[in-house]
């Protein structure tokens, strides 16, 4: 089962700062089969990236998704009010598919 | 619009068999994986499983002997079922399609308590 870990646990940040959200794997994710979502409180996750870099239908530019392999990344550009959430990544290539532990992303 | 709606019964007794479904509209229900996820409160996400329009299925080792996903293509709709669940299986259950849940269901809480 291949374990991703997330960091920062949670990060503090203030509205138009830059956000970038980590996400390792134990072991390499097969075709950059990963993804990340967004969580708000009482909500559903929301995919906003898959294939680690493709935005999914209707998310705004200012979120992009990097890396391969390993080491992928998740970035906000410029954070917007409603962008503080949890978000998660999720490795879909080998099953069992495995989500990260999250990373809150609050506002400082 | 891709739709995904969810029901099922929200409280069991321990040893009880959970039973969820999910009805899919505005799209086509075949070529695509369709996902059942939990949330425990508070915490973090996992897989259950997933089945594809044929019936096949993959599903987490750490439930394996207790969970079937079904399908049902004349309703478009698929089916979770878990037996003899504990407290440990409370959790927020989702419904979606793709095994990167491109579109999810509301979620049902289930709670397990005598």
């Amino acid at each position: 089962e291949i374990v991703l870990t997330q960091s920062p646990g949670t990060l503090s940040l203030s509205p138009g700062e830059r956000a970038t959200l980590s996400c390792r794997a134990s072991q390499s994710v097969i075709s950059s089969y990963l993804a990340w979502s967004q969580q708000k409180p009482g909500q559903a996750p929301r995919l906003l990236i898959y294939g680690a870099s493709s935005r999914a239908a209707g998310i705004p530019d200012r979120f992009s998704g990097s890396g391969s392999g390993t080491d992928f990344t998740l970035t906000i550009s410029r954070l917007e009010p409603e962008d503080f959430a949890v978000y998660y990544c999720q490795q879909y290539g080998s099953s069992p598919y495995t989500f990260g532990q999250g990373t809150k992303v609050e506002i400082k | 619009q891709v739709q995904l709606r969810q029901w099922g019964a929200g409280l069991l007794k321990p040893s009880e068999t959970l039973s969820l479904s999910c009805a899919v509209s505005g799209g086509s229900f075949f070529g695509n994986h369709w996902t059942w996820i939990r949330q425990p409160p508070g915490k973090g996400l996992e897989w259950i499983g997933e089945s594809d329009h044929r019936g096949g299925t993959d599903y987490n080792p750490s439930l394996k002997n207790r969970v079937t996903i079904s399908v049902d293509t004349s309703k478009n709709q698929f089916s979770l079922r878990l037996t003899s669940v504990t407290a440990a299986d409370t959790a927020f259950y989702y419904c979606a399609r793709a095994r990167y849940g491109d579109y999810m269901g509301q979620g049902t809480l289930v709670t397990v308590s005598s």
